[in-house]
Formats: C-alpha cells, structure tokens, sequence
C-alpha cells in the first residue's frame, strides 16, 4: 500500500493562477479531508468528503473547491491564487466516521507570489 | 473559543526522563476523540494515540500516554523515557462531529 500520496511536493504559482493540487489513497477509505498549516496556527480543516460524491466545508473553506469522483481520490482547487494561501497543504484519510485515526500525506509546500 | 489549547510553545526534557504536553479541549459532542500528532522537521505528520470521549481508560501506545481527564476537558501527552528523536513538534488534535481540529502544537526538545 502507498498509504496516502499527494502530488506536487512543491508549487510556486503567480497571483491569479489556477490549480490542482493532487491527492490519492488505495486504503478504501471513505473520508478524506484536507487541511493547511500555516506557522503558529497548527492545521486547519478546509474541505473533507465522507465518500464519493459528498463533500462539506471545514473551518476555511474559502478559495478553493473539491469534488470526490471516486473513493481513491480527492483533488483541492485553488480557482484564483492569494499570497494568503501560501501554506503547507496536507491530505488525509480514515476508513469512516466513527473510526477516527487519521493517516496524513507527505504534504505539498504552496508559495503564491 | 478555542477548540483545542496548547499553553505550552516549548518544552525542553532531559533525556530518558517523562515529560507531560499540555491539551485542553472544548466541545459539545458528546462522542468526540483526542489524537496527538508529532510532526518531525522533516514535516509529516503520525500518528501516536487516541483517546475516544467513552473510553474509561486512559491510551498507551509504547512510550505514549495519554492523561484523559473528562471533567477538566484535558488530554495531556505524556512521554515517557525521553530519546533525541522525540525532539519534534506535537499537535493535540480533536474530532468534533466530522470535523477535525488542531492546536498550535508544542514543540519539544530533548537534551542530552
């Protein structure tokens, strides 16, 4: 098993850029989430899904989107980059609500100029 | 308010002593669980305990403990037998509903 893979490690995109950031799990975990981590602030929930097809807002929500196709995968959008997101982005999973560890991905570090 | 609390920015131990990590929480759910996380230089985050709000017993994972304590609203960390690679990062984290959420982590250094 890869665990949780997330793609790219690294991104730097100019104020106004688009883009993906990728994230995948082959656990067959139904809830996914992902979060930022910004310094001093410990992580914040931005979007989690508890299966395909479903998806709810965590505590900043705004200025990217999420939609969840199939089990395995779970992309965050960011329609039109801020400075303000420049942060370190982590995807997780666990199996379902009600069973609660969380296994996290490597992390993808943002920097938008 | 704050959902999860960590008073304590730094921490220093002594190796191969104990050392206790701070976490207050708040919450209405009445069936809500306690993580601590640690998060290494390196920067992933893994996993080390979970404390369910039901469980009657306090969590052990090897070195880990966690000091469950209902009415104060507090899951303190404890580490015991302090090693050099425990210098890192720790995040007390809490599930609410299906939300997720973290402190702003205590970072801990252990000395030789």
């Amino acid at each position: 098993n890869a665990g949780v893979t997330q793609t790219p490690k690294f991104q730097v995109l100019k104020t106004g850029q688009s883009m993906t950031l990728q994230c995948a799990q082959d656990m067959n975990h139904e809830y996914m989430s992902w979060y930022r981590q910004d310094p001093g602030m410990g992580l914040r929930l931005i979007h989690y899904s508890v299966g395909a097809g479903i998806t709810d807002q965590g505590e900043v929500p705004n200025g990217y989107n999420v939609s969840r196709s199939t089990t395995e995968d779970f992309p965050l959008r960011l329609l039109s980059a801020a400075p303000s997101q420049t942060s370190v982005y982590f995807c997780a999973s666990r199996t379902a609500p009600g069973t609660d560890t969380q296994y996290f991905g490597p992390g993808t570090r943002l920097t938008v100029l | 308010a704050q959902k999860i609390t960590q008073t304590q920015p730094g921490m220093f131990v002594q190796e191969k002593e104990a050392v206790t990590l701070d976490c207050t929480y708040d919450t209405s759910d009445p069936s809500y669980g306690l993580f601590w996380y640690k998060q290494p230089s390196s920067g992933e985050m893994i996993f080390l305990i979970y404390q369910g709000s039901y469980d009657q017993q306090n969590a052990t994972e090897g070195r880990y403990s966690l000091n469950f304590q209902k009415a104060r609203k507090s899951a303190n960390l404890v580490i015991s037998a302090s090693q050099l690679g425990d210098s890192a990062m720790y995040f007390c984290a809490m599930r609410e509903w299906n939300q997720f959420y973290f402190g702003t982590g205590t970072s801990l250094t252990v000395i030789p």
